[in-house]
C-alpha cells in the first residue's frame, strides 16, 4: 500500500514563473492538505481539499491555488514565484479531517 | 499562523536520558498530536490526544495534555542516537479544519 507520493522532489524557478506541484493520497484517503515549511520553522497550513473543493484555506495569498481530481489526487500552482516562496512543500492525506495526517516527503523549491 | 509554541527550541541530551517537549496552543482544541521530521523532510505521526484524555502511552513515548493551561508535554524515554529529529506539535480545533502546527523543538541524542 503506497504512502503519500509528491513530484517533483527538488525543483529550481526563477522569480515570476509558476510552478505545479503533485500529490497522491495514501490509498482509500479523500482529504488532501498542503503545508509550507520555510527552513526552520514548522508546517504552515496552505488550504484543505475535499471532494474535489477547497474547504479551508489558511493565510496565503491568491498566488496559491489547487485542485483537487476525481481520484483524490492533487495539484498546488503557484504563479509569480517570489524569492520567498522557497521552501518544502508538504502534502498530507488523512481519512477524515482533523485526524491523522500521513505526509509525502515533500517538494523542495528553490526561487532565485 | 501558527497555533502552537514549542518550547524548548533545541534540545541536546546523551544516549539512554529522557526527553521533555512543551507544547502550549491559544483556542479550545478537538485534538493534540506530536508529529516527528528527519532532515527536513515529511513528518511522521506520532501519536494522537482527545481533549478529554490527560494522558497517553506509545511505546516509549507518553504524551500529556493539560487543556486548563492550554498545554501538552511529550516524553520520550530511554533516548537514543536514532531519536534524533525535530518534534512538532500540531492542534485541531472545532471550528477548523486544518492542523495547526508549532515551530518544533530540534532533538539531538548524543550516542
Amino acid at each position: 500500500d503506497a504512502g503519500v507520493t509528491q513530484s517533483p522532489t527538488h525543483l529550481i524557478k526563477t522569480r515570476g514563473q509558476q510552478v505545479t506541484l503533485r500529490c497522491s493520497p495514501k490509498s482509500g484517503h479523500d482529504t488532501v492538505s498542503w503545508y509550507q515549511q520555510a527552513l526552520g520553522q514548522g508546517p504552515q497550513f496552505i488550504f484543505q481539499y475535499y471532494e474535489e473543493e477547497e474547504r479551508q484555506r489558511g493565510n496565503f495569498p491568491d498566488r496559491f491555488s489547487g485542485h483537487q481530481f476525481p481520484n483524490y489526487s492533487s495539484e498546488l500552482n503557484v504563479n509569480a514565484l517570489l524569492l520567498g516562496d522557497s521552501a518544502l512543500y508538504l502534502c498530507a492525506s488523512s481519512e477524515a479531517t482533523n485526524e491523522k495526517l500521513f505526509f509525502g516527503s515533500g517538494t523542495q523549491l528553490s526561487v532565485l | 499562523s501558527q497555533q502552537g509554541e514549542e518550547d524548548p527550541q533545541a534540545l541536546s541530551i546523551q544516549e539512554g536520558e529522557n526527553a521533555t517537549m512543551n507544547c502550549s496552543y491559544k483556542t479550545s482544541i478537538n485534538n493534540l498530536q506530536w508529529y516527528r521530521q528527519n532532515s527536513g523532510r515529511g513528518l511522521v505521526h506520532l501519536i494522537l490526544i482527545r481533549s478529554n484524555e490527560r494522558e497517553k502511552h506509545s511505546g516509549r513515548l507518553r504524551v500529556t495534555l493539560d487543556t486548563s493551561k492550554k498545554s501538552s508535554s511529550l516524553l520520550i524515554t530511554a533516548s537514543r542516537a536514532a531519536d534524533t529529529a525535530s518534534y512538532f506539535c500540531a492542534t485541531a480545533s472545532y471550528n477548523n479544519n486544518d492542523m495547526r502546527f508549532g515551530a518544533g523543538t530540534r532533538l539531538t541524542v548524543k550516542p
